[in-house]
């Protein structure tokens, strides 16, 4: 079946510590983004890829980081300097330059400990 | 003013009405209109895609998209209790990559 896959479903952070949200897709697809969606503010974007080794800062970039290494694969690092990192993150992928809709992950939910 | 404005609801309604879902928007570049349904906890599911203005029916699902009046709506026939959910809209303007979300209805059908 083809999809994407998000891990872990949960992921607890302490205090200073960097943690990785995995993102994985056998769709074929260029694309791949990463939202944030907190209650009652929608989907924020955080960092997009159109090409392998390639990605541009979404609209709420700081204390994120990201890498493409592969098309298949866009893993996400919520860093120390994100300092209200508790939230539910999703992952999309789409075509690039045919019909742009996206398609979602599970999501991972993140919380502080 | 936010380029998509949703209402958040909640929306209750008996199961077997007619539900209207809405969105307006500021942006006239927009010309890809789409609606997701997401499940408590779950990652959002694409439920219908427009192209333009105009009119696409699947099933029990009808989106409209009035370009004119920066108007999309998105109609429920015979609404189910597994209708129940949060509606997104999303909305893209031609040649680069960036969806504009909604902030999503939460939708409940009573049976």
């Amino acid at each position: 079946d083809g999809g994407i896959t998000q891990s872990p479903k949960y992921l607890f952070r302490k205090e200073g510590q960097n943690v990785t949200l995995s993102c994985e897709q056998n769709l074929n697809h260029d694309a791949m983004y990463w939202y944030r969606q907190d209650p009652g503010q929608g989907l924020r974007l955080i960092y997009y890829s159109q090409i392998v080794n390639d990605f541009q800062k979404g609209d709420i970039a700081e204390g994120y980081s990201v890498s493409r290494e592969k098309k298949e694969s866009f893993p996400l690092t919520v860093t120390s300097a994100q300092k209200n990192p508790t939230a539910f993150y999703l992952c999309a992928s789409s075509i690039f330059g045919g019909e742009e809709t996206q398609y979602f992950g599970p999501g991972t939910r993140l919380l502080v400990l | 003013q936010k380029e998509v404005e949703q209402d958040p609801g909640p929306l209750s309604v008996p199961e077997g009405a007619i539900v209207s879902l809405n969105c307006t928007y500021s942006n006239s570049a927009f010309q890809y209109f789409m609606w997701y349904r997401q499940y408590s906890r779950k990652g959002p599911e694409l439920l219908m895609y427009t192209y333009s203005s105009g009119n696409k029916e699947d099933g029990r699902f009808t989106a409209q998209v009035d370009k004119s009046s920066k108007y999309i709506s998105l109609f429920i026939r015979d609404s189910q209790p597994s209708d129940s959910a949060t509606y997104l809209c999303a909305m893209k303007a031609g040649g680069y990559q960036k969806v504009t979300f909604g902030i999503g209805t939460k939708l409940q059908v009573i049976p």
